[in-house]
């Protein structure tokens, strides 16, 4: 098993609607939590950050965590051709290095 | 400012030759991280350092692997007698700080190495 899990996809939402992005962990003491989106051939970039259960929201994206579960979720709202990217989950202990999963390739449909 | 910053961008070596790769942090992060990254696959944990200190090697394939950070800012990714399956994008990333509450990564553009 993976320590950090995410659906492969392709994952394609028409413009407009709602995309949403999930993604599992194992390690019970990871304390941070990190969305990045990378366009094809290029370097992986923030997208949002979250370190405490609930929802966090920045513009169109929404990220929320739930520790308990060990499940942490991005929601894209009014989608964009220009959201069309894959979405790298990665996940923290205290100890430093961020673990990532395999990434969700979003496509999103004029 | 300027962001992390990686050479080359891209390598071609030939199977058992020596590389070195370059990353030349932010100013003023203390952490920087070396990750590998094949197609379809996420970024690959290789090593981390804290100042001049190696935190974590954990990611380190083997003993080919090395890398250092001797003042603490520009670091160096060593691969001896490289291998074809070493072939892969190395991407460098640093961040203000590491540990409890971690601050996130800014990656580089990555190098992009092909072994022969």
């Amino acid at each position: 098993q993976k320590e950090v899990e995410q659906n492969s996809g392709p994952l394609s939402v028409p413009e407009g609607a709602i995309a949403s992005l999930n993604c599992t962990y194992s390690d019970r003491v990871s304390q941070s939590f990190f969305w990045y989106r990378q366009y094809s051939g290029k370097s992986p970039e923030l997208i949002m950050s979250i370190y405490s259960n609930g929802d966090k929201e920045d513009g169109r994206f929404t990220a929320q965590l739930n520790k308990a579960s060990q499940y942490v979720s991005l929601l894209i709202r009014d989608s964009q051709p220009s959201d069309s990217a894959t979405y790298l989950c990665a996940v923290s202990t205290n100890a430093g290095k961020s673990t990532f999963g395999d990434g969700t390739t979003l496509t999103v449909k004029p | 400012g300027a962001g992390v910053s990686q050479t080359p961008s891209n390598k071609v070596t030939e199977k058992g030759k020596y590389v070195e790769l370059r990353c030349d942090p932010i100013s003023g992060h203390t952490a920087l991280y070396w990750y590998r990254q094949s197609l379809g696959q996420g970024p690959e944990f290789l090593i981390y350092f804290q100042g001049t200190g190696a935190a974590d090697d954990s990611g380190l394939p083997n003993d080919r692997f090395f890398a250092v950070r001797p003042e603490g800012s520009v670091s160096t990714l060593k691969i001896q007698r490289t291998e074809r399956g070493d072939s892969a994008v190395y991407l460098c990333a640093s961040s203000l700080a590491g540990g409890a509450n971690n601050s996130p990564l800014h990656f580089g553009n990555g190098t992009r190495l092909t072994v022969t």
